[in-house]
């Protein structure tokens, strides 16, 4: 199905661990990005990227790494998660033509 | 540094009671402003884009505007399946990003 999809849904990781989000879409839009959202903060942007191998940083980038080595596909590493971390992470899709961004539905990630 | 603010955090209304959600924001150069709404357990689904001041989208019970300054996103008669958290974004100008900068949001619960 055509769509931004994220993998996995839920995550339960310990402090120190290495995790990996993915996110693929399949409408070869340029722009993708990667927010997190928490209780009075709403959506934050983590990192983002205008076309394959092209990615900049954010609001908070402290603590995560992207790459995008595909148009569809933009993972999301945390090299050494911490508790910190935990919370909802959104990945969103947009092309040039139209500014609206499409989200994925989410993954829920807690660091014990 | 642009700044998006959305009051009320949270609004109850009995269902068929018509009522207004409001989006202040600053920037610098506004490309977009964006209404999204988002059900627990998933991710923002896109609503309006609103371009300009004076500009006007509607959907079903729902109508967003525009000015200068602010947006509101009126809903008329609503009913218990528009309980949700509606959120509102803007694009600033300035670099070929697509970011958007979000608000935290509107919780809105309607009663049968």
């Amino acid at each position: 199905d055509a769509g931004i999809t994220q993998s996995p849904r839920y995550k339960i990781t310990e402090t120190g661990r290495q995790v990996t989000l993915m996110c693929h879409q399949t409408w070869s839009h340029s722009y993708m990005f990667w927010y997190r959202q928490d209780l009075g903060h709403g959506l934050r942007l983590i990192y983002y990227s205008a076309a394959a191998d092209i990615t900049d940083k954010g609001e908070v980038p402290d603590g995560y790494v992207v790459s995008r080595s595909k148009t569809e596909n933009f993972p999301l590493t945390l090299e050494s998660a911490t508790r910190s971390q935990t919370s909802v992470y959104f990945c969103a899709s947009s092309s040039p033509a139209r500014p609206e961004a499409f989200f994925g539905q989410g993954t829920r990630l807690t660091v014990v | 540094e642009d700044q998006v603010t959305q009051s009320p955090e949270a609004l109850r209304l009995q269902e068929g009671e018509s009522s207004s959600l409001n989006c202040s924001y600053t920037v610098s150069g506004l490309r977009g402003l964006f209404w999204y709404r988002q059900d627990p357990g998933k991710g923002p689904e896109f609503l309006f884009t609103l371009y300009s001041a004076g500009e006007e989208k509607e959907k079903e019970r729902l109508k967003a505007t525009l000015t200068k300054k602010e947006s509101f996103l009126h809903i008329t008669a609503p009913k218990p399946e528009d309980s949700a958290t509606y959120l509102c974004a803007v694009q600033p100008y300035g670099g070929a990003t697509n970011k958007l900068i979000f608000g935290t949001g509107t919780l809105l619960a309607v009663q049968p």
